[in-house]
């Protein structure tokens, strides 16, 4: 079955600095990746479309200059929190699917914990 | 704005129990609904339902939908303690997947 990996599993950072989190497919091409934010007891908020060579298209209420994706390969794609608050501590997932508009069809990552202190 | 609702939030039952978990929704252009199984990482996907009335069934694990009423519901009969995790439900819009708040299922021995 079609893989995807996230690294790292678990970041801890300090405000005001930027953490990065990458985003692969492992055995297939992603054309399009999803990055989630999963509060504790909440559900998954999509907050980004990305296709690769394209920019990403946010969700209402997401800050582009804030959460920078990019998606410059098939294969990966990567989250930067710039400037993280305490508020930004959530667990981020991702998904990669290579079937266009199937958004059914879409693979997780298992997530990234990011705790901002 | 799309809106999926499950219901309840928690249940606890004991081992060997039946148990019903709902997903309700209203969401424009309507492709599908998918019921996903998350314990501690990632979601992990169980059924894909797009027609009303035919029931999907995976081991003790089953789901039908209701597409004039806007519902799902998902079953799992004789319940066992693998089973305790966080259900989500989530309804492919044309541009996104849409969750629910997830049911935390825990089974009791």
């Amino acid at each position: 079955g079609a893989v995807v990996s996230q690294h790292p599993s678990w970041v801890i950072c300090k405000s005001g600095t930027s953490v990065k989190i990458e985003c692969r497919s492992l055995d297939f091409q992603a054309t399009t990746m999803f990055w989630y934010r999963q509060f504790p007891k909440q559900s998954l908020m999509l907050m980004a479309t990305s296709n690769e060579g394209s920019k990403a298209t946010y969700e209402q209420g997401v800050e582009k200059d804030k959460f920078l994706i990019n998606h410059a390969s098939l294969t990966l794609s990567t989250l930067t929190v710039t400037s993280a608050h305490p508020e930004d501590s959530s667990f981020y997932i991702c998904s990669a699917t290579n079937q266009g508009n199937a958004l059914y069809e879409q693979y997780f990552g298992p997530g990234t914990r990011l705790t901002v202190t | 704005e799309d809106k999926v609702v499950q219901s309840p939030l928690s249940l606890v039952v004991h081992e060997g129990d039946t148990v019903t978990l709902n997903c309700s929704y209203e969401v424009t252009n309507f492709r599908s609904l998918l019921w996903y199984k998350q314990e501690k990482k990632a979601p992990t996907f169980l059924f894909m339902l797009t027609s009303s009335g035919i029931e999907k069934k995976s081991g003790r694990l089953s789901s039908i939908l209701d597409k004039k009423e806007l519902f799902s519901i998902l079953n799992i009969t004789a319940t066992q303690t693998g089973d305790s995790a966080v259900y989500l439900c989530a309804v492919e819009g044309a541009q996104k997947l849409v969750f629910g708040q997830g049911t935390r299922l825990t089974i009791n021995p």
